[in-house]
């Protein structure tokens, strides 16, 4: 398995451009995540996913929309990009929401708006 | 509101040296709480899952305790090696929801000297 998968790994957007955020997990897991990490505050979760079709907010979901059309993908997309999401966003899954299932992260994709 | 803090920021041993990272959490109302590993560049990798109901987890050199009522935890590394040298984050899940959102501490960054 190639587990949890983020495309691209690096990516320069300048502001109010818009690009989507690819995360792809091959373990058919039913839960997807996405988080921001920013120096001094840990992870925020941004939106959430429970299965195909099914999306919800986090955290911090200003300006991002998700969609999940099927149980592998579940792409984050910015609408119109600010400096302020700078961060490195990591997708995360798990086989269900039971307390005892671990949730395995992706590798991160950085990004910076200028 | 959730807070997760985890102190030190930093901590740089010797090879070989026992030693223990601290998570302490402000609700004691827990679901469970995870201790991840963060390598430079990479995603999260889950250590140890200790459910509300649980004292402690292990998984070789690694021990994690869980006091609810104090709202702490610790991770306790035997016999450091350089290969330990990551950043350690702390994640506690507040209920069993569909949400399974996870509240993290800042992390401790371990330098492990040969």
């Amino acid at each position: 398995n190639a587990g949890v998968t983020q495309t691209p790994k690096f990516q320069v957007l300048k502001t109010g451009q818009s690009m989507t955020l690819q995360c792809a997990q091959d373990m058919n897991h039913e839960y997807m995540s996405w988080y921001r990490q920013d120096p001094g505050m840990g992870l925020r979760l941004i939106h959430y996913s429970v299965g195909a079709g099914i999306t919800d907010q986090g955290e911090v979901p200003n300006g991002y929309n998700v969609s999940r059309s099927t149980t592998e993908d579940f792409p984050l997309r910015l609408l119109s990009a600010a400096p302020s999401q700078t961060s490195v966003y990591f997708c995360a899954s798990s086989y269900s929401t039971s307390g005892t299932d671990t949730q395995y992260f992706g590798p991160g994709t950085r990004l910076t708006v200028l | 509101k959730q807070e997760v803090t985890q102190i030190p920021a930093a901590l740089s041993v010797p090879e070989g040296e026992n030693l223990v990272l601290n998570c302490s959490f402000t609700d004691s109302a827990i679901y469970n709480l995870q201790w991840f590993r963060q390598d430079p560049g990479k995603g999260l990798t889950s250590l140890l899952l200790i459910q509300s109901s649980q004292r402690e987890q292990t998984s070789g050199r690694l021990n994690a305790s869980l006091d609810k009522s104090s709202g702490r935890s610790t991770l306790y590394i035997a016999a450091s090696q350089p290969g330990d040298s990551a950043t350690y984050l702390c994640a506690v899940r507040r209920d069993g929801g569909a949400t399974n959102k996870l509240i993290f501490g800042t992390g401790t960054l371990l330098a492990v000297q040969p």
